[in-house]
């Protein structure tokens, strides 16, 4: 079965510093896989899906940015925290049904 | 843009109660209509995929109904127990766009033993 990994599960950084996030797929092959986020107090947004190797789209404008270098892995991506990108990261992947799995998440505190 | 809404925001009932949700979305283009339990500290948890007017589902106590022609679901708990507690999001399919889901904010469910 499919299993969907993210870390780290926790981080807490400073205003204007770097971000990378990393979600890996097991179990299956060329997913499509998403970048959920959660602000406090609020639904889940979709950020970015890629259908493949290389390919994004973008939902929202923002300051994050995704990739994804390798067919099972997909990583979120800042040059420099703001306030605002708070909030709990999902990576989700959908195989072969239109349902989607996702990860443990990752809370990100920016200070 | 597509608008999914759920109610209420949160709810509080006693073990034992029957409980429902509303998810109201554009009834234009259907696609596909998901429920999802997201309890404290775990992941997203599938719990429904609903394609058809009239599609009624049904997992344990959990049970789900759609209508498509006036855009809207309603998710029914049964004898609501206190591991029942978790958010409950409904997701739009989007036909054509890399399968991705557009959410409700969710329904936040507290059960009291």
């Amino acid at each position: 079965s499919q299993t969907i990994h993210q870390w780290p599960a926790t981080l807490v950084q400073p205003v204007g510093s770097p971000l990378s996030l990393e979600c890996t797929v097991e179990g299956t092959s060329n997913p499509n896989l998403y970048w959920y986020r959660q602000a406090a107090g609020r639904g889940l947004q979709l950020l970015f899906y890629s259908v493949g190797i290389g390919q994004i789209s973008s939902e929202v404008p923002q300051n994050l940015s995704a990739s994804r270098p390798q067919d099972r892995q997909f990583i979120l991506s800042s040059k420099k925290l703001l306030l605002s990108d708070s909030g709990f990261y999902l990576c989700a992947g959908r195989m072969t049904t239109d349902t989607q799995y996702f990860g443990p998440g990752t809370r990100l505190t920016v200070l | 843009i597509l608008n999914v809404e759920q109610s209420p925001q949160s709810l509080h009932v006693q073990e034992g109660d029957s409980t429902n949700f509303t998810c109201s979305f554009p009834s234009s283009n259907f696609y596909a209509l998901h429920w999802y339990r997201w309890e404290t500290a775990k992941s997203p948890e599938a719990l429904f995929v609903m394609t058809l007017n009239g599609d009624e589902k049904k997992k344990g106590r959990i049970s789900a109904t759609l209508n498509t022609k006036e855009g809207y679901s309603y998710l029914y708990i049964k004898g609501s127990q206190p591991e029942d507690s978790a958010t409950y999001l409904c997701a739009l399919g989007a036909y054509n766009q890399g399968g991705k889901l557009i959410f409700g904010q969710g329904t936040e469910l507290s059960v009291k033993p």
